[in-house]
């Protein structure tokens, strides 16, 4: 079946250019999730949705970063006036319900800031 | 310092042989742990959650030992294949999982 696919796969910006990374999450999870992983580390939480509801966006960076799941099923992160620092590479997982454990990754958005 | 810490090696293994490495985890209060595994340029997998009594995948042995607040992950007979990043997972809350930064593990023939 289809798995948590993500769009575009890569993506080059200028400094200070908006960017917006979509994830289409496994149909019918409740569940959403945003990481963000860099170079040789561990992919860091960013924010959660329980359907359209974000329930915490304690790990956004700063006010740049915004995310939103307006129908319980696609999710936007959009990065406003991008920094070099924001190159990173951008993981969506999905998870069948609210308390599932389980959580299926996207192939995630490479994302250089030049 | 990092909530999950673990040893980024790489772990040189000759095929056939076995591994072992382990994480450690600050907050006493997490209430659940994982491995996956990552390949290069690749998003990470799950590869199996570890439980207080230790459990087994095949080739794969999980631990966890909630006194000292760390988990082991051990695999036998090495194969080629099992070269990847292992990531060690706790979840604290509803699914916020917290990773470490992975340990490498190269497999040689």
């Amino acid at each position: 079946g289809a798995g948590v696919s993500q769009s575009p796969r890569y993506k080059v910006a200028k400094r200070g250019q908006d960017v917006a990374l979509r994830c289409d999450p496994i149909s019918g999870h409740v569940s959403l999730f945003w990481y963000q992983q860099a170079l040789g580390q561990g992919p860091e939480f960013l924010t959660y949705f329980q359907n359209e509801a974000q329930l915490d966006k304690s790990g956004l960076p700063s006010d740049r970063f915004f995310a939103e799941r307006p129908e319980g099923s696609v999710s936007t992160l959009k990065i406003q006036r991008t920094q070099q620092e924001d190159s990173a590479v951008y993981l969506c997982a999905s998870s069948p319900r609210t308390k599932e454990e389980t959580q299926y990754f996207g192939p995630g958005t490479r994302l250089l800031v030049l | 310092r990092k909530e999950v810490e673990q040893d980024p090696g790489p772990f040189n293994v000759p095929e056939g042989a076995t591994v072992a490495f382990n994480c450690t985890y600050s907050n006493s209060a997490s209430q659940s742990f994982f491995w996956y595994r990552q390949d290069c340029r690749k998003e990470p997998k799950l590869l199996m959650s570890v439980y207080s009594s230790g459990n087994e995948d095949g080739r794969f042995t999980a631990q966890l030992n909630r006194a000292s607040q760390y988990i082991s992950l051990l695999i036998r007979d090495s194969k080629l294949s099992d070269s990847a990043t292992y990531l060690c997972v706790v979840n604290r809350l509803w699914g916020k999982l917290q990773f470490g930064a992975g340990t490498q593990v190269v497999v040689t023939p």
